[in-house]
């Protein structure tokens, strides 16, 4: 497509339900990334795929949260066991991933609005 | 660590005033800045980003960013704000090393005709 894509754009869910998130990146984009905005907090990194290297999990907050990444394309983020605090928005970008260095704009996502009761 | 401060949350200017937002990082080297917009309901929006070379960065919609390295600051500056202007702005910083940015908490802008 024309740009990154997310879906859903908002998720309610109950606490202790898992979640998943998922990010379609620009076409021939070989670097993905998971951001995640809280109220009145600016985003915070949490994963990022380039290519088939291991992904950069560094800024996952815990282990209820993972990340895939299938055929280099699509990604899904996944939230286990939801709590109040994971009530955010979740952003993807990608990026040509060419240069191999944060010089290569990253195009962002719409976000998908996560609502945990 | 490297790490980025926006130390104005909330700014409202007049329609055809000046606008600065100010950006302050932390790190050792020589860092990659940006500047990203997010206007209501959209996604980030690259408005300009400096590597190397000329210290005054040209950007879209008419927004410019200088880095001072005395000041470890890049701050953004449009000389006649728009009302389509109102959004939140978000200064980054990324590193040679590393592929991911830091954000900074964002500024909001709110224009009034």
């Amino acid at each position: 497509g024309a740009g990154v894509s997310q879906s859903p754009s908002n998720k309610v869910t109950e606490k202790g339900k898992d979640v998943e998130l998922r990010c379609d990146p620009i076409s021939g984009h070989t670097a993905l990334y998971w951001y995640r905005q809280s109220l009145g907090q600016g985003l915070e990194f949490l994963i990022y795929f380039q290519g088939n290297s291991a992904p950069d999990k560094s800024g996952l907050p815990s282990d209820r949260f993972s990340a895939e990444r299938t055929g280099g394309s699509v990604s899904t983020l996944t939230i286990q066991r939801t709590q109040q605090e994971d009530s955010a928005v979740y952003l993807c970008a990608s990026s040509s991933g060419l240069a191999g260095v944060p010089t290569d704009t990253q195009y962002f996502g719409p976000g998908t609005r996560l609502t945990v009761l | 660590a490297q790490s980025v401060t926006q130390p104005d949350i909330h700014i409202t200017v007049s329609e055809g005033a000046s606008l600065e937002l100010r950006c302050n990082y932390s790190y050792g080297a020589t860092p990659y800045l940006f500047w990203y917009v997010q206007s209501p309901g959209q996604g980030l929006q690259l408005l300009l980003k400096y590597f190397s070379g000329d210290t005054l960065v040209q950007g879209i919609k008419g927004f410019e960013a200088e880095f001072k390295r005395s000041q470890s600051s890049f701050n953004l500056r449009k000389p006649s704000v728009h009302w389509s202007d109102a959004a939140e702005y978000f200064c980054a910083v990324g590193t040679y090393n590393t592929d991911k940015l830091i954000f900074g908490t964002g500024t909001r802008l709110q224009v009034f005709p």
